[in-house]
């Protein structure tokens, strides 16, 4: 079984402020992705890293995977209201997803 | 492209019945993961479907079972209905081919057994 860790469980920060979320496994994988889920809907891909130690950026989204393939961080910059909402990892491996237990954002105006 | 459809949307079914859930992929797409998502177990595999076969397979009861077919439209079915079985069940397609295995979820169906 494949387990991925995140942290905090639940994030509570007035808009402007900055957050960093954890994904940490003891496990390998082929590549590891951030979704982020609002109620009642489908998860929607924010991300995908492949390369360890790969970074990227999407506008004000910072992703991180880690040198040995086995954790990454999402660092969200001036959070908005519009990012609160759950932040998922999940870790590929043999076709399979395995996911984290997620956090859940919330960003005050 | 349209996304990934997922039918019907809400469903309250008894305790003892079977439900049946449909799902439709990203064209293209050959591959379908079912999962359930509950507050207290987050988010969990059930199994995927690659042309039609049956590729992985999380650790649910036999109760829980599915199909693809050659269209790559996906139905999963759920027979016994528990209390416990109800959830958001979540649906994703993919490509099935490559190694990063990114997946596109549907809206979900969310199931309550009473």
């Amino acid at each position: 079984t494949q387990l991925l860790e995140q942290s905090p469980q639940f994030l509570s920060i007035q808009e402007g402020e900055n957050l960093t979320v954890y994904c940490n496994s003891s496990s390998v994988f082929s590549s590891l992705q951030w979704y982020r889920q609002e109620p009642g809907e489908g998860p929607v891909l924010l991300v995908t890293v492949v390369t360890g130690g790969e970074v990227k950026k999407l506008k004000r989204l910072t992703f991180q995977f880690g040198d040995a393939r086995k954790d990454s961080s999402l660092h969200i910059t001036a959070a908005q209201p519009g990012d609160t909402g759950l932040y998922l990892c999940a870790g590929a491996y043999d076709y399979k997803l395995s996911f984290g237990a997620g956090t859940t954002v919330t960003v005050r105006a | 492209k349209a996304g990934v459809t997922q039918t019907p949307r809400y469903l309250i079914k008894t305790r003892g019945q079977q439900v049946t859930l449909s799902c439709s992929p990203i064209s293209g797409h050959r591959s379908v993961s079912w999962y359930q998502q509950t507050p207290g177990q987050g988010l969990q595999f059930l199994f995927e479907y690659f042309s039609e076969t049956q590729r992985n397979k999380g650790n649910f009861p036999g109760r829980f079972s599915g199909r693809q077919f050659s269209n790559s439209r996906s139905e999963m079915n759920v027979s016994t209905l528990e209390l416990g079985d109800s959830a958001l069940y979540l649906c994703a397609s993919s490509s099935g081919h490559s190694k990063s295995y990114e997946q596109y979820f549907g809206p979900g169906t969310r199931l309550t057994v009473t």
